[in-house]
């Protein structure tokens, strides 16, 4: 069965740079074409996309937050990574790992998910 | 940027059907998923591809489509159904995904 788990430090300061990694057990994250994802939450908001990359290395990001994004992936190590640089308070919430499921025809969905990560920005 | 429209709240009580809508200028082009998210955990997928339904999710969970307009359907609600329910579909080149704000269902 399918598992991701999310790690990483749970507190960053302003302006610093936020990383995390994402670690796929479970299966192999060296599948044809398939994406993986990261996801966040905000305290007692919705749900944000951020970006996904593919077991190649292709990525692409949310427009809203591409400047500051780089998703890559570890073959060897069966791990995709975040980090999301110059944070704010507003970059606070809960952040999500997930498998990116569909094609072109199907579109694209979420499944399963990591468990999730709290990061809170302060100094 | 691409924006998908939830209701913030819906209510119903036990055994009622409950439905939430999502609305969206690509929904005729873009498929439609639906999460469910119970407090403290994360988001489990209950449909895709507008009204597919994943294997292990209750058969009380539909989902249907028309025009800008995409709906989930929970049949015969019970108390274990309460939650926030999130839609996500896609920009029109499909490569940009978006979330629904989400909306919470309350069981009363």
């Amino acid at each position: 069965q399918l598992q991701l788990q999310e790690s990483g430090p749970g507190l960053v300061k302003p302006s610093e740079t936020l990383s995390l990694t994402c670690t796929v057990s479970g299966d192999s994250i060296n599948r044809n074409n398939t994406y993986w994802a990261w996801i966040r939450q905000p305290p007692g908001k919705g749900l944000e996309w951020i970006g996904s990359v593919c077991d190649s290395g292709s990525s692409y990001y949310n427009p809203s937050l591409k400047s500051r994004v780089t998703i890559s992936v570890d073959t060897p190590k069966n791990q995709f990574s975040l980090n999301l640089r110059s944070v704010t308070a507003a970059d606070t919430a809960e952040y999500y790992c997930a498998r990116q499921v569909g094609d072109i025809l199907t579109g694209y969905w979420f499944d399963p998910w990591g468990q999730g990560t709290l990061v809170t920005v302060s100094s | 940027s691409y924006e998908l429209t939830q209701p913030p709240s819906v209510s119903v009580s036990p055994g009622q059907t409950a439905t939430i809508t999502c609305s969206g200028d690509t929904l005729p082009n873009q498929y439609a998923y639906w999460y469910q998210q119970k407090p403290g955990q994360a988001p489990i997928l209950v449909i895709f591809k507008d009204t597919e339904r994943p294997s292990g999710i209750p058969e009380r969970f539909s989902g249907s489509g028309s025009g800008t307009t995409v709906t989930l359907t929970i049949s015969g609600v019970q108390a274990e159904d309460e939650a926030d329910y999130y839609c996500q579909s896609a920009d029109t080149s499909g490569t940009y995904k978006v979330f629904g704000g989400g909306t919470r269902l309350t069981v009363l």
